[in-house]
Formats: C-alpha cells, sequence, structure tokens
C-alpha cells in the first residue's frame, strides 16, 4: 500500500503570511495528488487535483506543487477563512490513502 | 445542483449490521464512479471503498474487506455501503464522494456508532 506522510502535523501562522504543506508519497503517484480543507462540522472541501490543478471556486492564492514523489500545498496569503485541516490524497492506485492532516491556526 | 445525501446510519450493536445509502442528484449518476469515506471522532479520512461507474470495479481498504459491501443502482442514483459484522473501531462518519479529478462533491455525512 502506498504511505502518504504529511507535515507538519500543526501549524501556526500569521494573516498574509505564506504557509506551506508537504506530502511524501511512499512511491510514485505520478499527478494522482488532491488536496482538502476541511473546517469544524463540515465535509471536507476540494483544492487542488492532479497534483498542481485548482478547483472550481478556489481562491487563487492556493496553489499546488510536485517535486519527484514529493507534493506541496502553498496558501501565497493566509487569511482568517483559511484556518482548518488540510488533508492530501493519493488517488494513484487502490487502496487510496490520506494524509494524517495538518491542522492550521492562527498565531 | 450536484447533491449527495446519506442516510441509514445510527446506533448498532457489535457484531451487528448496518446498510448506508447516498443518494445522488445534479449529475449522470451512471457515468461516475463513487467512494465511500469515513472519519472517526476527532481523527482523520479513511477512503473505504470505491466502485466504478458500472460496478465492474470495486476496491476496499483492508480495514473492511471481507466485512463491507459497496454496490450501487444507478437507475435509482443511488450508492450503497452494507456493513457487517460491526466493530467499535468502524464508529465514524461516512461520507460518500465523487471522484473527478480529486473528490470534488462530497455528502454531509452520516454517523454510525458501533456500541453496546
Amino acid at each position: 500500500d502506498i504511505q502518504m506522510t504529511q507535515s507538519p502535523a500543526s501549524l501556526s501562522a500569521s494573516l498574509e503570511e505564506i504557509v506551506t504543506i508537504t506530502c511524501q508519497a511512499s512511491q510514485d503517484i505520478g499527478n494522482w495528488l488532491s488536496w482538502y480543507q476541511q473546517k469544524p462540522g463540515k465535509s471536507p472541501q476540494l483544492l487542488i487535483y492532479g497534483a498542481t490543478s485548482l478547483a472550481d471556486g478556489v481562491p487563487s492564492r492556493f496553489s499546488g506543487s510536485r517535486s519527484g514523489t514529493q507534493y506541496s500545498l502553498k496558501i501565497s496569503r493566509l487569511q482568517v477563512e483559511d484556518i482548518g485541516i488540510y488533508y492530501c490524497l493519493q488517488a494513484y492506485s487502490a487502496p487510496y490513502t490520506f494524509g494524517a492532516g495538518t491542522k492550521l491556526e492562527l498565531k | 445542483e450536484v447533491q449527495l445525501v446519506e442516510s441509514g446510519g445510527g446506533l448498532v450493536q457489535p457484531g451487528r449490521s448496518l446498510k448506508l445509502s447516498c443518494l445522488a442528484s445534479g449529475f449522470t449518476f451512471s457515468n461516475y464512479g463513487m467512494n465511500w469515506i469515513r472519519q472517526a471522532p476527532g481523527k482523520g479520512l479513511e477512503w473505504v471503498a470505491s466502485i466504478s461507474s458500472s460496478s465492474s470495479y470495486i476496491y476496499y481498504a483492508d480495514t473492511v474487506k471481507g466485512r463491507f459491501t459497496i454496490s450501487r443502482d444507478n437507475a435509482k442514483n443511488t450508492l450503497y455501503l452494507q456493513m457487517t459484522s460491526l466493530r467499535s473501531e468502524d464508529t465514524a462518519l461516512y461520507y460518500c464522494a465523487r471522484p473527478y479529478g480529486g473528490f470534488d462533491y462530497w455528502g454531509q455525512g452520516v454517523m454510525v456508532t458501533v456500541s453496546s
């Protein structure tokens, strides 16, 4: 099974700060990587798919990148509404696997 | 508007069975694979099962293989998850989700609590 190692587990950042979250895949997953944001009491929301493509309606301050088997989600200028938990997901091969999540808080 | 509405959750004793449903609307259900994903209280997301549009391809997480069965009725626009031999560790909020790129639409989730 493919393991997704997500870091950091938690992150405290200031408004307008640049935030980066990473996921390391245990093997090649190509671009079959997506990112999700989950707010308390809500269903997860797709942010990035295909490692780098922005989902519909997602602000352009969110971006995704890939370097080999390492994937990153970047928030260019943190806003209050970006607070939540972020997950990566590999859908290259079943069983699909999520990262453990990154809890993003305001400093 | 795409909508996914889960139902069928509740409190069930260990070892018993439960069947979840996910009613889809706002898109051509028969054209899409579908997935079940769960989230234990205070924990992260766990993918559970996947089914292709015509039910030809089905996959399960190791934690539920042999106990859970995913199925669909394209005529009724409904996805199912039959859960048997339930354990306390199956207690979670269960979401259905549509894969398109990533999982672009999710239901609101249905709670399953396994407890005596």
